[in-house]
């Protein structure tokens, strides 16, 4: 079974620009959820959706906002970019989003703005 | 609300010599504990995870984590390292009443193998 998938896996991008990071989640799985890693804050909870309702929202400003597709797929957006978004950005899928359910991670994608 | 905490930053050990990585966690509730690998440029490969019953839990790579409730720990173990478990570890926690995925990480703790 294939895991799950992030595109682009880099991005550059420059201040007050926005981005949009797409995630496949494994087949199967209908919960899928972003994180943000930074040396600074470590690995931080943005959201979380299942059945293309944002169930879950972590601490972070109204610039990042996501939805998700009836395939499952995800995609999260952050409109005009700073400085301190500079980060590698996870997707985690699992089945229904429940815990204990194991969340899978996908390779990230690393952005950089400049 | 809930925490973890990894007090080490680093971890040396020599091929073929045990290892442990420690954890401790804070959380209301039943604790769910996870224990992930990240290797460079790479995402979060799952362990092993704590959910109920029997304290010593086996995952993968040979790795294993004793759940010790009094001490609100979770350590990760190995009993001989390898040079290629050189990598960041992460622990991380829900609590069961939360009903829903959302996994609060420690601050990593990277595992130096020399050979």
């Amino acid at each position: 079974k294939a895991g799950v998938t992030q595109t682009p896996r880099y991005l550059i991008k420059t201040r007050g620009q926005q981005v949009t990071l797409s995630c496949s989640p494994i087949s199967g799985h209908r919960s899928v959820s972003w994180y943000q890693q930074t040396p600074g804050q470590g690995l931080q909870f943005l959201f979380e959706y299942f059945s293309e309702t944002q169930r879950n929202k972590g601490n972070f400003p109204g610039r990042f906002s996501g939805r998700q597709f009836s395939n499952s797929r995800s995609e999260m957006n952050v409109s005009t970019l700073e400085l301190g978004d500079s980060a590698l950005y996870l997707c985690a899928s699992s089945l229904e989003g429940r815990t204990p359910e194991t969340q899978y991670f996908g390779p990230g994608t690393r952005l950089l703005v400049l | 609300a809930q925490s973890v905490a990894q007090p080490e930053d680093q971890v040396n050990v020599a091929e073929g010599n045990p290892l442990t990585v420690k954890c401790t966690y804070s959380v209301s509730g039943n604790p769910y504990l996870f224990w992930y690998v990240q290797y460079p440029n790479r995402g979060l490969q799952f362990l092993l995870k704590y959910i109920t019953g029997d304290n010593l839990v086996k995952g993968s790579y040979g790795f294993e984590a004793e759940f010790n409730k009094s001490q609100t720990s979770f350590h990760l173990k190995k009993p001989s390292a390898l040079v290629s478990d050189s990598a960041l570890y992460f622990c991380a926690v829900t609590a069961d009443f939360t009903g829903f995925q959302k996994l609060v990480f420690g601050t990593g703790t990277r595992l130096l193998v020399s050979p």
